[in-house]
Formats: C-alpha cells, sequence, structure tokens
C-alpha cells in the first residue's frame, strides 16, 4: 500500500496568514493527488484534484501543486472559515490513502 | 444535483456483521466512469478508504479488511450496500459514501455519514 505523510499534523494560524501543508507518498504517484477540507462533524470536502486543480466553487486562495512524492497545499490568505482539518489522499493505485490529517487552528 | 445518503444501524454488537445502505441520486452506476467508495472514520481519527465498486461491477477493498468486507450494488434502486463482518469496537466510526469523479479519480461528493457504535 502507498502511504501518505502530512506535515505538519498540526499548525496555529492567524487571519491573513500564508498557510502551506505539505504530503508526501512512500513512491511516485504521478500527479494523482487530491486535497480535502473537513469541519467538525462534517464530511470532507474536495478542495483540489489532480495535484493542482481546483473544484469547482472553492476559493481560489486555495491551490495545490506538486508531482511524483512531494505535494502542498497552500492557502493565500487564511480566512475564519478556513480552520479546519486538511486531508491528502492518493489515487494512483488501490487501495487509495489518505495522509494522516493536518489541523489548522486560531492562533 | 448529486447526493448520497448512509443508512444502517447506529449500534451493533461485537461478532455480528455490519450492513450499510448508501442510497444516491444525480447520477447513475450503470454510467461508464462512474464509481462510489465507503470511507470511514473513527471519532478523532484520520479517514480510512474500505472499499469501491465499478459501474462495471469491478470490485476493490482495503488490504487490511478486505476479508471481512463485502461491496455490491443495486442499479435499479440506486443504491450501494457494504457488509463488514465480525464486528470490534475498534470499527466504531462514522462510516461514509461517496461518489468519484472518474476522470480525475477523486471523490467529489459525499454523504454526511452515518456513525457506527460496536458495543455489548
Amino acid at each position: 500500500d502507498i502511504q501518505m505523510t502530512q506535515s505538519p499534523s498540526s499548525l496555529s494560524a492567524s487571519v491573513g496568514d500564508r498557510v502551506t501543508i505539505t504530503c508526501r507518498a512512500s513512491q511516485s504517484i504521478s500527479n494523482y493527488l487530491n486535497w480535502y477540507q473537513q469541519k467538525p462533524a462534517k464530511a470532507p470536502k474536495l478542495l483540489i484534484y489532480a495535484a493542482s486543480s481546483l473544484q469547482s466553487g472553492v476559493p481560489s486562495r486555495f491551490s495545490g501543486s506538486g508531482s511524483g512524492t512531494d505535494f502542498t497545499l497552500t492557502i493565500s490568505s487564511l480566512q475564519p472559515e478556513d480552520f479546519a482539518t486538511y486531508y491528502c489522499q492518493q489515487s494512483y493505485s488501490t487501495p487509495w490513502t489518505f495522509g494522516q490529517g493536518t489541523k489548522v487552528e486560531i492562533k | 444535483q448529486v447526493t448520497l445518503r448512509e443508512s444502517g444501524p447506529a449500534l451493533v454488537k461485537p461478532t455480528q456483521t455490519l450492513t450499510l445502505t448508501c442510497t444516491f441520486s444525480g447520477f447513475s452506476l450503470s454510467t461508464s466512469g462512474m464509481c462510489v467508495s465507503w470511507i470511514r472514520q473513527p471519532p478523532g481519527k484520520a479517514l480510512e478508504w474500505l472499499a469501491r465498486i465499478d459501474w462495471d461491477d469491478d470490485k476493490y477493498y482495503s488490504t487490511s479488511l478486505k476479508t471481512r468486507l463485502t461491496i455490491s450494488k443495486d442499479t435499479s434502486k440506486d443504491q450501494v450496500v457494504l457488509t463488514m463482518t465480525n464486528m470490534d469496537p475498534v470499527d466504531t466510526a462514522t462510516y461514509y459514501c461517496a461518489r468519484i469523479k472518474a476522470s480525475a479519480a477523486t471523490f467529489d461528493y459525499w454523504g454526511q455519514g452515518t456513525l457506527v457504535t460496536v458495543s455489548s
């Protein structure tokens, strides 16, 4: 199985900050990497697919980059509604796997 | 408008078999490229992918759980069913079903999830 490792596990940031979350795959996954946002007691929401494609309706302050084994999710200017947990997920090969999550908290 | 909704028991006893149903609308699982997956999340923990079924009835399972899982579909009812045998308290989790956007291999629509507690 492909292992997905996110860093950091949690971070504290202020409104307006630029935030970067990284995700590393245990083997090359090309660009088969997706990012989700999850708020407490809610289902995850797709933000970015195919490493860098913005899902329809998602604000442009979210962006993704990377290929192969190293990927990043960037929030250019953190907004109050962005405080949540973020997960990466690979769909290069089954079984599909998720990272352990990064919790973004208010500083 | 795509929607998915999970249903099933909120409480099961250890060793019992869990049966969950995902009822969806807004798409058809008989359409080429459409797939549905199950994902679970223990309280306070990360997401875990469980299984996937494709429009052509291909099925895929979690490596660690494949001996306990069965996924099936009923296209006439727009439903996907997941069974998990020999339930244990560690299987306590919120179980989600999600549609797969085949062109991008991603979960683009999710159900709201259903919490299943395993306890005697």
